[in-house]
């Protein structure tokens, strides 16, 4: 089974600094995908971020990186230069297998909030 | 342009009257996946399509049902409506071996 874990059920950040949202998770597949998707309030699910388990460097994509430590099985993801417009829930989510597509397992999420 | 299309976007609908959600896509993917996200929780997997073949996830209660007439077109249908069934329902597609997931806007469902 997997499993994913954020301890920041809120998270409040100044314009232009940079912010780190947890993420740990658990699994036993020796092969696996991690995730970042930003939910904003009108719903969406949008992608930011992969990482996979073999990748040597940690992703990245313009603003966010994915601070990937694998020993301590932990997924952060790194927003630099925040803006008003990154306010939103952010969801890490682990990618497993099930009847040939791709199940996504999400933790509860952090809501971000970037303040003037 | 939405590649993902989800309506309506909001739906209210009566304790035990069935409905119906709809997505479609234009991405051509043959999977086709249905989530469940109550308020303040993580979006959940009710079940998926690989092309024609339904997968069901092992906790989906059996109030949910799913249709797939083609490629493009998925449904949500939940024949008697709980008040425990308010949430937000969100289709995703995706086209293996590509990893990536893409999502509609999602349809809110109340329930009176």
């Amino acid at each position: 089974a997997q499993k994913i874990t954020q301890t920041q059920p809120g998270m409040f950040v100044q314009e232009k600094e940079a912010v780190t949202l947890d993420c740990t998770y658990d699994t036993s597949d020796q092969s696996y995908g991690l995730f970042w998707y930003k939910q904003p309030s009108s719903g969406e699910m949008i992608f930011l971020i992969y990482q996979g388990s073999y990748d040597e460097q940690n992703a990245t994509e313009g603003r966010y990186s994915l601070n990937f430590q694998k020993a301590r099985k932990s997924a952060n993801l790194v927003i630099s230069a925040s803006q008003l417009g990154d306010s939103a829930m952010y969801f890490c989510a682990m990618r497993g297998y099930t009847g040939g597509g791709n199940k996504l397992t999400f933790g509860t999420g952090t809501q971000l909030k970037v303040e003037l | 342009d939405a590649m993902v299309i989800q309506n309506p976007r909001y739906q209210v609908t009566q304790f035990g009257k069935p409905v119906t959600l709809s997505c479609s896509q234009t991405l051509n993917h043959n999977v086709m996946y249905w989530y469940q996200q109550k308020s303040s929780q993580a979006p959940k997997l009710l079940f998926h399509y690989y092309d024609k073949d339904f997968n069901n996830e092992a906790d989906t209660p059996d109030n949910f049902q799913s249709r797939r007439p083609n490629t493009s077109f998925c449904f949500l249908d939940i024949r008697s409506p709980g008040l425990g069934d308010a949430a937000m329902y969100l289709c995703a597609t995706s086209a293996p071996p590509d990893i990536s997931q893409y999502f509609g806007a999602g349809t809110r469902l109340s329930v009176l």
